[in-house]
């Protein structure tokens, strides 16, 4: 029961290179969401999507694209990476909605960008 | 509106002490207020949550009191242990077609031996 993965768990990259977060989950979950963490911010929403095809903006979507061509499957893609990009990334996935609206995070991917 | 304030950022208690988290929303289509905690270098996971039909729910040594009318929601770690010890961030949610949550910004909770 591998449930919710991401990789690479750890990732160092430099300015203005292109870097792909990969998330994937095995409960085939409607809903998956991709967060960034920070001191002092807690966590902010950056793309979810409600399924395959399927993907809006969260609240600082700026810097990143999504994609999502599978259900299990929701990549991050920061196409030129900036410093102010390093974080903690979490994937999570969610049920379908009217149902619980409990969400499942993945162990996260910290990115440093220099 | 979509915004979840929550205090202290940080909190030390004592071993066997209460350690309450407080947080309050802005909109009242909210209709989902979870609780999750989060340990050193893993990710968050849902802890406890509750719906706006009842005031309090408890499980264990935590309980989630809710306030309607304050727009206010708290948690409460009874006879907390220092395996407690971890970052907790409340959240609010539901009242439409999606399953986003808002988190509020985390408290660091430390409780001593």
């Amino acid at each position: 029961d591998a449930g919710i993965t991401q990789s690479p768990r750890y990732k160092i990259t430099e300015t203005g290179r292109q870097v792909t977060l990969m998330c994937h989950q095995t409960w085939s979950h409607s809903y998956m969401f991709w967060y960034r963490q920070d001191l002092g911010h807690g966590l902010r929403l950056i793309y979810y999507s409600a399924a395959a095809d399927i993907t809006d903006k969260g609240e600082v979507p700026d810097g990143y694209v999504v994609s999502r061509s599978k259900t299990e499957n929701f990549p991050l893609t920061l196409e030129s990476a900036t410093r102010s990009q390093t974080s903690v990334y979490f994937c999570a996935s969610s049920k379908s909605p009217g149902g619980s609206y409990e969400q499942y995070f993945g162990p996260g991917t910290r990115l440093t960008v220099t | 509106q979509q915004q979840v304030k929550q205090s202290p950022q940080s909190l030390i208690v004592q071993k066997g002490g209460i350690s309450i988290i407080n947080c309050a929303y802005e909109n009242t289509a909210f209709d989902y207020f979870p609780w999750y905690q989060q340990f050193p270098g893993k990710g968050p996971a849902l802890l406890i949550a509750i719906r706006p039909d009842v005031s309090e729910k408890k499980e264990g040594r935590f309980t989630i009191s809710f306030n309607k009318s304050a727009k206010q929601f708290s948690l409460h770690i009874m006879d907390s242990q220092p395996g407690d010890s971890a970052t907790y961030f409340c959240a609010a949610g539901g009242g439409g077609a999606t399953n986003k949550l808002i988190f509020g910004t985390g408290t660091l909770l430390a409780v001593q031996p």
